[in-house]
């Protein structure tokens, strides 16, 4: 079975700051996925972005860029020149890749609330 | 395109009573998964169906089943209610393209409360 940590059960940062959530895994798998996933007060699951874990490359999306260390099973999220919106969960979570779907399905940390001060 | 869309958005039922909560998927999605997320909680899976059939199942009792019709939709069946299972119930689709598993695109999900 796979595990999910978030450490950092809140956190708080300025408007315009960047920063950045921290997220790790224990898995025996080699195939994967990895994502992280928003969730603001309206409680709407909301796709922030996804790294497969055959990349070597991390994934980005506009101000949101992950950090992924395979061998140190670390899946960070940096959040650049951060906006009043981004105010939510924060979620890390993983699937494993499989034929017919991932039998797990997603595996979700605990989360991480981000507040953005104005 | 609509996203995923779930029904109802809130229920109330009492304790011993039985649920039906419904989901259809984005249009092309052959996967639907459900999740259950309590109160300051992350969503934990109950089960995922892909072309009909139930490929994955969570750690979750008997009386929790689902379905998936042939247009992709899924009903999640819950019996004998209990408190604690009060909870947001969350729908997933995903395109499933040759049957791997893909991101999963969340519906705005069911509120259900058990009283």
């Amino acid at each position: 079975a796979q595990t999910v940590t978030q450490s950092q059960p809140e956190m708080s940062v300025q408007e315009a700051e960047t920063v950045t959530l921290s997220c790790t895994y224990d898995t025996s798998e080699n195939n994967y996925y990895l994502f992280w996933y928003k969730q603001p007060p309206s409680r709407q699951m909301i796709l922030v972005i996804r790294q497969e874990a055959y990349k070597q490359q991390n994934a980005t999306e506009n101000r949101f860029s992950v950090n992924f260390q395979k061998a140190a099973k670390s899946f960070s999220l940096k959040i650049s020149d951060s906006q009043l919106g981004d105010t939510a969960m924060y979620f890390c979570a993983f699937m494993k890749q499989a034929l017919g779907g991932g039998a797990d399905g997603l595996t979700f940390g605990k989360g991480t609330h981000l507040i953005i001060q104005p | 395109d609509a996203g995923v869309t779930q029904s109802p958005t809130h229920l109330i039922k009492t304790r011993g009573q039985h649920v039906t909560l419904r989901c259809s998927p984005i249009s092309g999605h052959k996967s639907v998964s459900w999740y259950q997320q309590v109160l300051g909680q992350g969503p934990q899976f109950i089960f995922q169906y892909y072309e009909k059939e139930e490929r994955g199942r969570g750690n979750f009792p008997d009386r929790f089943s689902a379905r998936q019709f042939p247009n992709y939709s899924s009903e999640l069946n819950v019996n004998a209610l209990l408190l604690g299972d009060s909870a947001l119930y969350l729908c997933a689709s995903s395109l499933a393209i040759s049957g791997f598993q893909e991101t999963q695109y969340f519906g705005p999900g069911t509120r259900l409360l058990v009283l």
